[in-house]
């Protein structure tokens, strides 16, 4: 069975301080992992993806993600967080043989005070 | 606009009535998802297509649901005799898609989602 969980239902952070949201996956085969960013009343917007290659992704608005396989996380982390990264985040994964559908995490809400 | 557009953007509606969405995905792409998402919740699969098929449906959509793609492009979601648990943002997304289970081009794999159709059941 394929799932996503996102421990955290709530992250606080102050502006400036490093940031990570973590996420842990279980999935067939080799995963594809996402991370995706919404904000109140709007769509979910994509932020950055592993498919192969270097564990340490990068993505949108400063934000990276690190793989780690031996213990199935993709943890997404940013060095300085902004006021304006508060919103709500979902992982989510694919597995490598199930084209179709993307299991998505329940979501962490993410607040960073100034 | 190069985005996924849905349509109406909300939708208030009384209980038993039929409302359907659209859904005009990224021109390219050739797979194109329902989600639906409730609040506090991530979003969940109800259906996809590739191309004009519709290959795959959750359990989660009953028979009061429906979803075509006739020509492959633009799609549409009907749920019919509505019931206030249908209440929910209903989220159209778009891929490009390949046939192998390589990586891929480059920008596939991802899905990317249009702005959703919230839904009212009063």
């Amino acid at each position: 069975a394929q799932s996503v969980a996102q421990p955290e239902d709530q992250v606080n952070v102050a502006e400036g301080n490093p940031l990570t949201v973590k996420c842990t996956y279980s999935v067939s085969g080799n995963p594809y992992l996402f991370w995706y960013v919404q904000y109140p009343n709007r769509g979910l917007q994509f932020l950055l993806k592993y498919i192969t290659g270097d564990n340490l992704v990068k993505g949108s608005y400063g934000f990276e993600a690190e793989f780690n396989k031996s213990q199935t996380s993709f943890h997404l982390k940013k060095p300085s967080a902004l006021v304006s990264d508060s919103a709500l985040y979902f992982c989510a994964v694919r597995g490598q043989y199930n084209f179709n559908k993307f299991y998505f995490g329940s979501g962490t809400k993410l607040n960073v005070k100034p | 606009d190069t985005g996924v557009s849905q349509d109406p953007r909300h939708k208030i509606t009384k209980r038993g009535q039929n409302v359907t969405f659209r859904c005009d995905p990224i021109s390219e792409h050739n797979r194109l998802y329902w989600y639906r998402q409730t609040l506090g919740q991530g979003p969940e699969f109800l259906t996809y297509f590739q191309n004009e098929a519709q290959l795959e449906k959750s359990r989660l959509l009953s028979d009061r649901f429906s979803a075509e793609r006739p020509k492959g492009s633009f799609s549409t979601l009907e749920i019919q005799r509505t019931e206030q648990g249908d209440s929910a943002m209903y989220l159209c997304a778009s891929s490009l898609g390949h046939l192998g289970q390589g990586v891929g081009p480059p920008g596939g794999n991802t899905i990317y989602f249009g702005e959703g159709s919230w839904l009212t059941v009063v």
